[in-house]
């Protein structure tokens, strides 16, 4: 699997955009991007995912740089209960269970 | 559909007991996941079952886990004589045949004094 790299942790004002950034640099051509995040003592919660192209769902979007080694996670208007660790994870899609998740980025939305 | 369940939600046992988790997935969902959490880390991956068959499991499933589900439906996972290194919350998740995506329980915390 390709591995992924996160900042360990980001600030954002509420209201505001929320940018998070993954490296994935030794991504294949068959393995998706894959965001989860995780509210403290809550399990994970998936949010979106892509391939190649650019994706946006109720809960935030998806922008996949052309060379797809790296992503960033948009969620437009932050609020406080977006406050929690966002995981990326690359893997092929059958395979998309079966991920070991990194230390993720740790969000926090500040009022 | 109620979303994947497991129980206990808290576990306090005393080293060398055993103790076994249940996890009930998603009605219909055939793919069931079993991940462990420690403090500050993200999920790792346990093992994984497609109906009743135990298809991958981790090098991190020592011979003293044992997981199950026997009827393709919910799952048990069992730690024999736990340690200390297996205080963790341990996470359920499941997936269904047409979807690309999981859906994980809230977990269940174990603390082994």
């Amino acid at each position: 699997d390709a591995k992924t790299t996160q900042p360990p942790s980001m600030d954002c004002a509420e209201g505001r955009a929320a940018n998070l950034p993954c490296n994935h640099s030794t991504i294949s051509g068959n393995e998706y991007v894959y965001w989860y995040r995780q509210i403290h003592s809550q399990g994970p919660q998936y949010i979106i995912h892509g391939l190649k192209n650019n994706e946006t769902n109720e809960m935030a979007s998806l922008i996949i740089t052309e060379d797809r080694k790296s992503s960033t996670l948009i969620l437009p208007h932050a609020t406080l209960r977006d406050t929690a660790v966002y995981y990326c994870i690359v893997r092929v899609a059958v395979d998309a269970g079966k991920s070991t998740f990194g230390d993720g980025t740790t969000l926090t939305v500040k009022p | 559909d109620t979303g994947v369940s497991q129980n206990p939600r808290h576990k306090i046992t005393k080293r060398g007991q055993n103790v076994t988790f249940r996890c009930d997935p998603i009605s219909e969902h055939n793919r069931l996941y079993w991940y462990r959490q420690t403090l500050g880390q993200g999920p790792e991956f346990l093992t994984y079952f497609q109906n009743e068959a135990q298809l991958e499991k981790s090098r991190l499933l020592s011979d003293r886990f044992s997981a199950e589900r026997p009827k393709g439906s919910f799952s048990t996972l069992e730690i024999q004589r736990t340690e200390q290194g297996d205080s963790a919350m341990y996470l359920c998740a499941s997936r269904g045949d047409s979807r690309e995506t999981q859906y994980f329980g809230p977990g269940t915390r174990l603390l082994v004094l």
